[in-house]
């Protein structure tokens, strides 16, 4: 029974490049999170979907990141223009459409150069 | 003010001691409370969940919840080198995201 799958597990790029971070969530999970961690500091919320549908993108920043989970394939987390303040670990969480209990995947640790 | 708050930490404690983690939080809407356990350079792990107030015991560790307090509690009896990690709780209201502590790094000393 897989976990959450993410890839890359490690993605470098330079400033200005784009950065595409893949989720697959658990079998029989339809609701997908992404969070953001710095180094020294908790998991912060970016977004909450569900397939094809956005539910809640409160920690989103407003210019150059998006969000996807469409109905085939896996969620994706775009970040365009990459500064070195993105540089950072992002988890991808699945759950069932109760969404009481989060599952979190291996994470993609991205560095800006 | 943070919606949870957590000390950092770290925290240094020997083999065989009783580890006592806590949380405290500001909105009392959350319903719904979680601990989770990661490893260095690792996703977290969910380590116990719990429904409003009261406690819930798992093997070796215990999570407690006292909403009048706005206060969550987890306890690692007979703490083990390898329970060294960052523990972080989580709560969350219906239907709502799941809000993280800052996490405390806790290292058990053979």
């Amino acid at each position: 029974n897989a976990g959450v799958m993410q890839n890359p597990r490690h993605l470098v790029r330079r400033r200005g490049q784009e950065a595409r971070l893949r989720c697959s969530p658990m079998k029989g999970h339809s609701h997908v999170y992404w969070y953001r961690q710095l180094p020294e500091e908790g998991l912060k919320f970016m977004v909450y979907l569900q397939k094809e549908n956005i539910i809640d993108e409160s920690g989103m920043p407003k210019e150059r990141f998006s969000a996807e989970f469409p109905k085939e394939g896996p969620s994706i987390l775009r970040i365009q223009q990459v500064v070195r303040g993105d540089s950072a670990a992002y988890f991808c969480a699945s759950s069932l459409p109760s969404g009481t209990e989060l599952y979190f995947g291996p994470g993609t640790r991205l560095t800006v150069l | 003010q943070k919606e949870v708050e957590q000390d950092p930490g770290p925290l240094s404690v020997p083999e065989g001691a009783i580890v006592s983690l806590n949380c405290t939080y500001s909105n009392s809407a959350f319903q719904y409370f979680m601990w989770y356990r990661q490893y260095s350079r690792k996703g977290p792990e969910l380590l116990m969940y719990t429904y409003s107030s009261g406690n819930k015991e798992d093997g070796r560790f215990t999570a407690q919840v006292d909403k009048s307090s706005k206060y969550i509690s987890l306890f690692i009896r007979d703490s083990q080198p390898s329970d060294s990690a960052t523990y972080l709780c989580a709560m969350r209201n219906q239907g709502g995201k799941l809000i993280f502590g800052q996490g405390t790094e806790l290292s058990v000393k053979p």
